[in-house]
Formats: C-alpha cells, structure tokens, sequence
C-alpha cells in the first residue's frame, strides 16, 4: 500500500535549526511536497522536490533521496511564527498526492 | 504564484439544508481539481478527484450522492454538500493543478458548520 511516515509533533527553541523527516512508499512517485497550515487556515506551499539533493529557499531547505524514499525539511533561523504543522506529501505516478499526518512543530522562546 | 479562490470562507447552515462550495483557478487552467476535509488537529483527507469535463473519483468511504462535485470548466469547481447535518461540520478545501504548472495550490477553505 501507499504510506508516508512523519513524526506526529516536535518541539524546538527560537532561533535553532530543526529537521522535519519524511518517509514515503507510493506506487510510482512524480515528487514530494512540503506544506505549511497554521491552526484553522489552508496549507500553503513550502517546496517541490523531484530530483535527489537540497533545495534551498532561504530560511527552508528541502531535501530528498529517491533511492531511500526519504526527505526532510530543515527550518533554520526559527521564529514563533514557524510553530505551525508541516505536510509532507508524495506525488504517485497517476499523479495523487499521498500525504502524510503533519508535523506539529512548536516553537519555545 | 498563482492563485486558488474558494468560497465562501465561513458558512453556517441549518440540519438538512444543501450548501454549496465554489473553487476557482484564477490565473491558470486547472486541469485536475481536489476536495479535501479536515477535522480540527488531523491531516488533509482527500475526498475526491475531478478531471474537467469528466465524474468526479471518490474516495472510499465518501458518498457520491451527499457530496456532489461539479468540474464544469478549467477553472471552476463545486461541492455541494446536500441535507447536510451536524457531522458534516467541518474544514473543506480545495485544491488545483495543471500538469503544466507541476504544483499544487490551495485555496483558502470553507469552514462549515451545521447546527
């Protein structure tokens, strides 16, 4: 079966580095997303990974490995206003978009 | 970037009355359209897939007869939400793409209530 796997919720200190990780199973795969919801809003879109390595976006980056079925999503610089959940989903080959729980990341002062 | 419009944002409706809920592509075509719903502290659940012109896919467990998807053009999308009752209340968003575009664009939700 198609399956992602995220941790449910992670706790990290204002102005640190955090690591979001991601691990996908589909049939077929067109690539991996990362959105961001806050609390009561619709996801926005953080990142769009189809080939291997890191995607820098300022203060996000994004990485994945095909071979591995993995990716992560690494916040540097952290601010209160990053708490939020993150999505990972994955693109299968009829191009469904599998998605994962979310990360609730909480940001501490 | 380009744009996903969703209305209304917030409705409030009484048991066993239809509510209807418009996505609109503003500024691409929007070959493939998405439904989701999301219970408060869970993730996206895909409820449906439309193709323009073409019935909507549903999801298991998803009634095709109470949540009705319209995909009458590449830039408009509906779901009407018909008899609806309290269990129906939730967070409904949409979401388009283009396989041109190779993203995904939401938009803004509709949260529904049911009283």
């Amino acid at each position: 079966g198609q399956n992602i796997d995220q941790p449910t919720e992670m706790t990290a200190t204002e102005g640190a580095i955090v690591q979001i990780n991601c691990t996908y199973q589909t049939s077929g795969f067109n690539g991996l997303f990362w959105y961001q919801q806050h609390a009561g809003e619709a996801p926005t879109f953080l990142s769009y990974n189809v080939l291997d390595g890191l995607e820098e976006k300022g203060r996000f980056s994004s990485f994945l490995s095909r071979s591995k079925g993995y990716s992560y999503l690494l916040l540097k610089e952290l601010q209160m206003k990053d708490s939020a959940s993150y999505l990972c989903a994955a693109l299968d080959s009829n191009y469904q978009l599998i998605w994962g729980a979310g990360t609730k990341l909480i940001i501490k002062p | 970037g380009a744009v996903v419009s969703q209305h209304p944002s917030w409705v409030i409706c009484k048991s066993g009355t239809s509510v209807k809920i418009e996505c609109r592509s503003l500024d691409f075509q929007a070959t493939t359209m998405f439904w989701y719903r999301q219970f408060p502290k869970q993730s996206l659940m895909l409820m449906a897939t439309s193709n323009e012109g073409s019935k909507a896919t549903y999801e298991q467990g998803v009634e095709k007869d109470k949540f009705l998807i319209n995909h009458a053009s590449l830039t408009l999308s509906t779901l009407t939400v018909t008899s609806a009752h309290p269990e129906d209340s939730s967070f409904y968003i949409c979401s388009a793409s283009s396989r041109a575009a190779g993203e995904l664009f939401f938009g803004e939700g509709s949260r529904l209530t049911v009283l």
